[in-house]
């Protein structure tokens, strides 16, 4: 059935390496979208992209960039650069251009040590 | 309400009776809003959305209120049962901003049986 695939569930890395979110979706949906929550918090957007080829920075995108090469595949990676990667990562996906809901993944949580 | 913070507001109803959530947006020029629920270490999940020129719309056995006078966005969830329980959060999209979503903290809704 379609949906968003996130993995892995749970991500464990020390403090300086990178580390790439994975996230596919089935649904042909031309937009996707990463968000990080924190613990008692809304979701902050990372970055999007709207189309294949093409993304852009979100409201927190220091230390996380992306790529966009194929529709249905939108990776994350979270770099050494960024301050404080322990988070929830969660990938949505959306098929209208306008006024359409996100759907989401059931995100990673990330801890790095 | 919502609120900014690590403690999420927490709303407790007795099983069986209608729960409201209501939540503040903060920009007057937006024109989508969304419910989502969030159930712990999930994504979230699409609950209901209202367009702007709408005051009022309803779904199943949930109804969404709009006041853009005081920019008030309500949830109200008739006959609240035990899967209810969640993190309920609203979401804010700018008039032509694309099809981004700006979240408020959420509000914890817990059931009791």
């Amino acid at each position: 059935d379609g949906g968003i695939t996130q993995s892995p569930k749970y991500l464990f890395r020390k403090e300086g390496q990178n580390v790439t979110l994975s996230c596919e979706q089935n649904l042909n949906h031309d937009a996707m979208y990463w968000y990080r929550q924190d613990p008692g918090q809304g979701l902050r957007l990372i970055y999007y992209s709207q189309i294949v080829n093409d993304f852009q920075k979100g409201d927190i995108a220091e230390g996380y960039s992306v790529s966009r090469e194929k529709k249905e595949s939108f990776p994350l990676t979270v770099t050494s650069a960024q301050k404080n990667p322990t988070a929830f990562y969660l990938c949505a996906s959306s098929g209208g251009p306008y006024n359409s809901p996100l759907h989401f993944g059931n995100g990673t949580r990330l801890t790095v040590t | 309400g919502e609120s900014v913070g690590l403690h999420l507001p927490t709303l407790s109803v007795q099983e069986g009776d209608n729960s409201i959530i209501n939540c503040a947006y903060s920009n007057s020029a937006s024109d989508y809003f969304i419910w989502y629920k969030q159930e712990s270490g999930k994504g979230p999940q699409f609950i209901i959305d209202i367009r702007s020129n709408m005051d009022k719309r309803q779904g199943q056995r949930v109804t969404v209120l709009l006041n853009k006078t005081v920019k008030h966005l309500s949830l109200q969830i008739a006959a609240t049962q035990p899967g209810d329980s969640a993190v309920y959060f609203c979401a804010e999209k700018l008039t032509g901003g694309g099809n981004k979503l700006t979240f408020g903290t959420g509000t914890q809704l817990k059931v009791e049986l």
